[in-house]
């Protein structure tokens, strides 16, 4: 059974850098076939897709969020990470790590991070 | 970017009621859409991918159909966990939107 789980601070301060991790079990990020995604949701609302990695290491970004958003992968630990720059208010979200195959079967439990000073 | 729309936002129903969501794409995406259940304080749960393949472990109540830009996601005879938010998203491109989703209350 494939397990994902993100870490990071739930607490960042406006203009700096959100850090999350999301670490796989019950599975190989190497074995490829899936595509490693982040996606978000705002307090209340909608999902929000931020962007995906594949074992290569080759990344798509929502071009919303391209110019601050950087998905990087280490297969050696069987993690993968978002770095998301410049933080307003308006990031405060739940963010999921997901795996994406015809639909994404396995999600992390969610990560709330607030964007405050 | 593929939009998505869903109809409707709200819906209110009895348990035993069939429901019936539709999703509808601002062009076509082939067959790659995919429907979740999503509870208050839980991640999205994949019900439907490839617009009419159920997920392993879901009951075969939930089945989905369409192609092209429209997709219904039906439930047969809503049980009392079906109570939710469902949500569609599109696979065909990056990228990979979600519609706005539709909240199933009781009536």
């Amino acid at each position: 059974q494939v397990q994902l789980q993100e870490s990071g601070p739930g607490l960042v301060k406006p203009s700096q850098t959100l850090s999350l991790t999301c670490t796989v079990s019950g599975g190989s990020i190497s074995s490829g076939g899936y595509y490693w995604s982040w996606i978000r949701q705002h307090p209340g609302k909608g999902l929000e897709w931020i962007g995906y990695i594949y074992y290569s290491g080759s990344t798509y970004y929502n071009p919303s969020l391209k110019s601050r958003v950087t998905i990087s992968v280490d297969t050696s630990k069987n993690q993968f990470s978002l770095k998301l720059s410049s933080v307003t208010a308006a990031d405060t979200a739940v963010y999921y790590c997901a795996r994406v195959g015809g639909g994404i079967d396995y999600w992390g439990q969610g990560t709330l991070v607030t964007v405050s000073s | 970017d593929i939009q998505l729309t869903q109809s409707p936002s709200f819906l209110s129903a009895s348990v035993g009621d069939r429901v019936t969501i539709t999703c509808r794409a601002s062009q076509g995406i082939s067959s790659y859409l995919a429907w979740y259940q999503q509870k208050p304080g839980k991640a999205p749960k994949l019900l439907i991918y490839a617009a009419s393949t159920l997920q392993s472990g879901v009951p075969s109540r939930f089945s989905g159909s369409g192609s092209g830009t429209e997709f219904t996601l039906t439930i047969s005879s809503l049980q009392p966990e079906d109570f939710a938010t469902y949500y569609c998203q599109q696979l065909n491109s990056s990228p990979f939107t979600f519609g706005p989703g539709t909240k199933v209350d009781i009536k």
